[in-house]
């Protein structure tokens, strides 16, 4: 159980246009949804919490505009990267917390690498 | 605020041999505490937490133990194996459940 999907693992665009990524909880239903970006040989950084039916909390220096995040239903929450750029190139990671019965841990995505060309 | 200060890597070892990654912290209150592995390609997995003070976490032959005194939690393990081999992360949970992430310690173990 406490399974978590992301869609694509890899994606490549140009830059200027918008890439969307999904995260799925398969088996569990998540009110609080977590995106985080990686850097290479770098730890992972909070970009937003995201709440099923409400606004996303973002952190301080985290573009709200250009980091569009969507939680429509308790299982699913999408990250939109818009208008990218190059500088946008890097691994995104999202996790779901689980409700009482998983113990209200965070569950992790593989990931999406994004390439901005 | 909330930090980790995790030992920086690349660790490489033979196998067999024994492990130690260091992890220290910085908190307000009773944070609980994990680490998390990452293998080539995948996402974070959990693999050890403590809740409070003196608590030990152990999986897989890994262990951690919860020292409020030195406000470590210092991952260990007797023996690695090659397929120990990833990236290994220190967390912090906060009182909002928020993780907040130590930078990462590469282990790369050689048969």
């Amino acid at each position: 159980g406490a399974v978590v999907s992301q869609h694509p693992s890899r994606v490549i665009c140009k830059s200027g246009t918008s890439v969307k990524i999904e995260c799925r909880s398969l088996d569990f239903q998540a009110t609080t949804m977590f995106w985080y970006r990686q850097f290479p040989k770098k730890s992972l950084m909070l970009m937003a919490t995201s709440n099923e039916g409400s606004k996303a909390t973002y952190e301080q220096g985290v573009e709200k505009d250009k980091f569009l995040i969507n939680h429509a239903s308790l299982t699913l929450s999408t990250l939109t990267v818009t208008s990218a750029h190059p500088e946008d190139s890097s691994f995104y990671i999202c996790s779901a917390r689980g409700d009482s019965q998983f113990g209200y841990e965070q569950y992790f995505g593989p990931g999406t690498r994004l390439t901005v060309t | 605020g909330n930090s980790v200060t995790q030992m920086e890597g690349p660790v490489t070892l033979s196998e067999e041999a024994f492990l130690t990654i260091n992890c220290t912290y910085t908190a307000t209150g009773y944070p609980s505490l994990f680490w998390y592995v990452q293998y080539p390609g995948e996402g974070l997995q959990l693999l050890l937490k403590a809740t409070k003070a003196d608590d030990k976490g152990s999986n897989k032959g890994f262990e951690a133990t919860y020292r409020k005194e030195t406000t470590s939690f210092h991952l260990e393990k007797g023996s690695v194996q090659v397929s120990d081999s990833a990236v290994y992360f220190c967390a912090l949970g906060g009182s909002a459940r928020q993780l907040t992430f130590g930078s990462g310690t590469q282990l790369t173990v050689l048969p």
